[in-house]
C-alpha cells in the first residue's frame, strides 16, 4: 500500500490567512491520481481537487493544488469562514486506494 | 444531479453480517465504479472495495475475506455485506462514485450511515 502522510495534523488560522497543507506519499506516484477532499463535521467528504491540481467544478478558485512524485500540497489562498474543516488527500495510483490522516483547519 | 443514499440497519451484533445498500438517483450505474468507504468516529477514511456495473469487484486486502459486494442495475443499487463483524467495524459507512478508471477520485458521496456493532 502507498501510505499518505499529511502535515500538519491541525492548523489554527484566521480568516484571510494563506494555509498550506502537505501530503507525502510513501513512494513515487502519478500526480494524475492524487485528490484532495474537504470534510465538515457530520458530512461526507467533498472532492476539491483531482489530478493533483485540477479544480473540481464549483470549487472556489482560492483552493489550489500542486506537487509531483511524493510531495503534494493543497493551498487555500485566503481562508474564508466556510473553509474551517478537515482536509484529506487520497491516492489511487497503487491498490488499494488510501487516504491521508487528515488536517483539521481551526479558527485561531 | 446524481445523488447517492445509503440504507441499512444502524445496529449489528458481533459476529453477524453488516448489510448496506446504496441507491443511486439521477443517473444509471453504467460506466462507473461504485465504492464503499468507512470512517470510525474521529478517525480517517478507509476504502472497503468497489464494484463495476458488470459486477466485477475489487476489495481492500485488509477486509477481503469478509466483504461481498453486489449490484442490481434494474434497481440502480449496489450493496455491501461485511461478515463476522466486531466493534472495530463500528463506523460511518459511505457509498461513493469512483472514477477508478480515470483520475481515481471519489466525486459523489452519499450522506453516510452510522453502523454500530454491539450486543
Amino acid at each position: 500500500d502507498i501510505q499518505m502522510t499529511q502535515s500538519p495534523s491541525s492548523v489554527s488560522a484566521s480568516v484571510g490567512d494563506r494555509v498550506t497543507i502537505t501530503c507525502r506519499a510513501s513512494q513515487r506516484m502519478s500526480s494524475w491520481l492524487l485528490a484532495w477532499y474537504q470534510q465538515k463535521p457530520g458530512k461526507a467528504p467533498k472532492v476539491l481537487i483531482y489530478g493533483a491540481s485540477i479544480l473540481q467544478s464549483g470549487v472556489p478558485s482560492r483552493f489550489s493544488g500542486s506537487g509531483s512524485g511524493t510531495d503534494f500540497t493543497l493551498t487555500i489562498s485566503s481562508l474564508q469562514p466556510e473553509d474551517f474543516a478537515t482536509y484529506f488527500c487520497q491516492q489511487a495510483d497503487s491498490f488499494p486506494p488510501t487516504f491521508g490522516g487528515g488536517t483539521k483547519v481551526e479558527i485561531k | 444531479q446524481v445523488q447517492l443514499q445509503e440504507s441499512g440497519p444502524g445496529l449489528v451484533k458481533p459476529s453477524e453480517t453488516l448489510s448496506l445498500t446504496c441507491t443511486v438517483s439521477g443517473d444509471s450505474l453504467n460506466n462507473y465504479f461504485w465504492s464503499w468507504i468507512r470512517q470510525p468516529a474521529g478517525k480517517g477514511l478507509e476504502w472497503i472495495g468497489r464494484i463495476y456495473t458488470s459486477g466485477s469487484t475489487n476489495y481492500n486486502p485488509s477486509l477481503k475475506s469478509r466483504v461481498t459486494m453486489s449490484v442490481d442495475t434494474s434497481k440502480i443499487q449496489f450493496s455491501l455485506k461485511l461478515s463476522s463483524v466486531t466493534a472495530a467495524d463500528t463506523a460511518v459507512y459511505y457509498c461513493a462514485r469512483d472514477q477508478g478508471s480515470g483520475h481515481g477520485a471519489f466525486d459523489i458521496w452519499g450522506q453516510g450511515t452510522m453502523v454500530t456493532v454491539s450486543s
